[in-house]
């Protein structure tokens, strides 16, 4: 979809558990973001990064950790996952200036 | 970025125009308008976006109207496969990060 690979597709964590949700980019693109969608409901912006090396938080940030170490590539990490982060996770490229952005296919995590 | 206001639900009939309008009287004169859709639990997908001309591609036609506080989104023949969840964002062309708010959108359904 658009140049981004989100791996795994699905996930079923127990409360508690940790892992890393994956997102490769193969457009050069500096702009990369991480999005949730809970049911029913629009995305909301965990984190985003500008650059290698330079993150920031977006909307929703608690529970979350991100790193980004390469163009390619911008994990995104769940510490102690809650009920609360069952959700869809998308990740975008893309958004320099006025461009749009492209996005995922996204990973479906159930947290039980 | 400025809000966006668009109707919760809409159908059209299959072959007809489907025309979703986005109020956004906030908007300031450097925001753009950007429509994405979302099939399904698909990534959303780009369609179009524009800064206060009208503008046109392959999959659609966007009319902003001239005070650019609202927008339409017209698909030209609508075809089963446009049934989605569009939604309208405003946001700055920023080189400091193309971070995007999305609300609830409109469910669009075409019928046959």
């Amino acid at each position: 979809n658009a140049g981004v690979t989100q791996t795994p597709k699905f996930r079923i964590l127990k409360i508690g558990q940790s892992m890393t949700l994956q997102c490769t980019q193969d457009m050069n693109h500096n702009y990369m973001y991480w999005y949730r969608q809970d049911p029913g409901m629009g995305l909301k912006l965990i984190y985003y990064s500008v650059g290698a090396g330079i993150t920031d938080k977006g909307e929703v940030p608690n529970g979350y950790n991100v790193s980004r170490s390469t163009t390619e590539d911008f994990p995104l990490r769940l510490e102690l996952a809650a009920p609360s982060q069952t959700s869809v996770y998308f990740c975008a490229i893309g958004g320099y200036s006025n461009q749009p952005q492209h996005f995922g296919d996204g990973t479906r995590l159930s947290i039980l | 970025d400025a809000k966006t206001t668009q109707p919760p639900s809409m159908d059209c009939a299959e072959g007809r125009a489907a025309n979703l309008p986005c109020n956004h009287s906030t908007i300031s004169g450097n925001e753009y308008v950007y429509w994405y859709r979302q099939i399904h639990s698909q990534g959303p997908q780009y369609i179009i976006h524009g800064l206060k001309n009208n503008e046109t591609n392959e999959m659609a036609s966007l009319i902003i109207t001239e005070d650019r506080k609202s927008s339409t989104l017209i698909l030209p023949h609508a075809t089963l496969r446009d049934t989605a969840v569009y939604y309208c964002i405003v946001r700055v062309a920023s080189t400091n990060a193309g971070k995007s708010t999305f609300g609830d959108g409109t469910t669009l359904t075409v019928k046959p």
